[in-house]
């Protein structure tokens, strides 16, 4: 089975800054990576499919990118709407999501 | 547009048995693969089980296998998960979620419903 690692567990930072998040997998998983965003009382939502393609009516300050093992989440401005839990997820064998990355604003 | 609203949720005790149900609409329900992925409290996501489009095909995990029966029915544009011998670890949201394609290996998670709270306790 594919292992997905995230990193880091928690973050906090301030409206506007960049910020980013990795994901590592155990083994190759080519570019099927997708990344999801959770909140609260809230459908799950897609962000990013296929390592770096944003799902639709996703804002442009969210991307994606990396290759093999190593993926990134990448927000070019953190907003207060993106108050969040963000998971990897590959989709190459099975499917498996990392552990979570809770985005806090500062 | 897509919608998924899950139900059936409740508290069950350790062993007994429980259906959750999942009623979709804005779509054409029997085109599409279905998965369900739960998350225990205060844990991240779990994929649960997988459907082809027309019910003929199926994939679990092993930590539900042989406990959990996924099933659909198109007249309907119903998915359920019948879950058998309910364990205190099988306590988690269960989210009923759409993919893009047919079979057992669409497994990018399009939309998602809200999910149904089961809750194993004595």
């Amino acid at each position: 089975d594919i292992q997905m690692t995230q990193s880091p567990s928690t973050l906090s930072a301030s409206v506007g800054d960049r910020v980013t998040i990795t994901c590592r997998a155990s083994q190759s998983i080519n570019s099927w990576l997708a990344w999801y965003q959770l909140k609260p009382e809230k459908a799950p939502k897609l962000l990013i499919q296929k390592t770096s393609n944003l799902a639709s009516g996703v804002p442009s300050r969210f991307s994606g990118s990396g290759s093999g093992t190593e993926f990134t989440l990448t927000i070019s401005s953190l907003q207060p709407d993106d108050l969040a839990t963000y998971y990897c997820q590959q989709y190459e064998s099975h499917l498996s999501f990392g552990q979570g990355t809770k985005v806090e604003i500062k | 547009q897509v919608q998924l609203v899950e139900s059936g949720g409740g508290v069950v005790q350790p062993g007994r048995s429980l259906r959750i149900s999942c009623a979709a609409s804005g779509f054409t329900f029997s085109n599409y693969a279905m998965h369900w992925v739960r998350q225990a409290p205060g844990k991240g996501l779990e994929w649960v089980a997988t459907i082809s489009s027309d019910g003929s095909e199926t994939r679990s995990p092993d930590s539900v296998q042989g406990r959990f029966i996924i099933s659909r029915d198109n007249s309907k544009n119903t998915l359920y998960l019948q879950m058998d011998s309910l364990r205190i670890e099988d306590t988690a949201l269960y989210y009923c979620v759409k993919t893009d394609c047919d079979n057992i290996y669409c497994r990018l998670l399009v939309h998602w419903g809200q999910g149904t709270l089961v809750t194993v306790s004595s």
